[in-house]
């Protein structure tokens, strides 16, 4: 079974500074790849994926991760933080033998992003 | 991509007491999926809903304890049944519209239990 680690539960960082969110897997294959958001009282939203190919992926709102098969990490990226990213950033992992309408995630237990003026 | 809306958006509810939670999606589905995010925690899922068949539930939900129904293809609900403290949660739906495994999130059920 595939199992999603994120080891930072708090970042805290200064507007305009970059941001990195770490998260690690664990899959028998090359896994499918998600980072969702959750701003305060909102539901998850999707910001990127990895299915295949290139391993570095851009995503909505200037974000963009890479996709490490060696390290078995897929961290977030970006280079330069807006006030409004303070939110809950979750990692998940989907296993390749997705079937059409079938797929079940396993989500990390996330990290809370602060940004400080 | 999916719109999903889910009622109520929050409630409060007595010990021993049930509430069932709607999720109405925009579109066709086969499957939909019901997540549980207690506070501070991770999503975890409770169980997937096929139209016309039994809920499929994970290991340690039961379907005594969170009944789900699924009458058509763009609608499900989920019952969460003899409610304690311990049940207080945010109660998510999901579809994944596409083989891509994308899922689409309603924006959540918040559930305190007295």
């Amino acid at each position: 079974a595939q199992s999603v680690t994120q080891p930072d539960i708090h970042i805290t960082v200064s507007e305009g500074a970059s941001l990195e969110l770490r998260c690690n897997y664990s899959y028998g294959a090359t896994p499918y790849l998600f980072w969702y958001v959750q701003s305060p009282g909102q539901g998850l939203q999707l910001l990127l994926k990895y299915f295949s190919g290139d391993t570095l992926v851009q995503g909505i709102k200037g974000f963009e991760a890479e996709f490490k098969r060696s390290q078995s990490s897929f961290n977030l990226r970006k280079p330069s933080v807006h006030w409004s990213d303070a939110a809950e950033y979750f990692c998940a992992v989907g296993a390749t033998e997705i079937n059409f309408g079938n797929e079940k995630l396993t989500f990390g237990t996330g990290t809370r992003l602060t940004i400080i003026p | 991509s999916a719109v999903i809306s889910q009622k109520p958006s929050r409630d409060i509810c007595q010990r021993g007491t049930s509430l069932t939670i709607q999720c109405q999606v925009d579109s066709q589905v086969t499957m939909m999926f019901w997540y549980r995010q207690q506070p501070g925690q991770s999503l975890t899922l409770i169980a997937t809903a096929n139209q016309g068949s039994e809920a499929t539930y994970e290991s340690g939900f039961v379907i005594d304890k969170f009944p789900i129904s699924r009458p058509n293809l763009t609608f499900s609900t989920l019952t969460v049944s003899n409610m304690s403290p311990e049940d207080s949660s945010i109660y998510l739906c999901s579809v994944a519209p596409s083989s891509t495994g994308e899922l689409f999130f309603g924006e959540g059920s918040r559930l305190t239990v007295l």
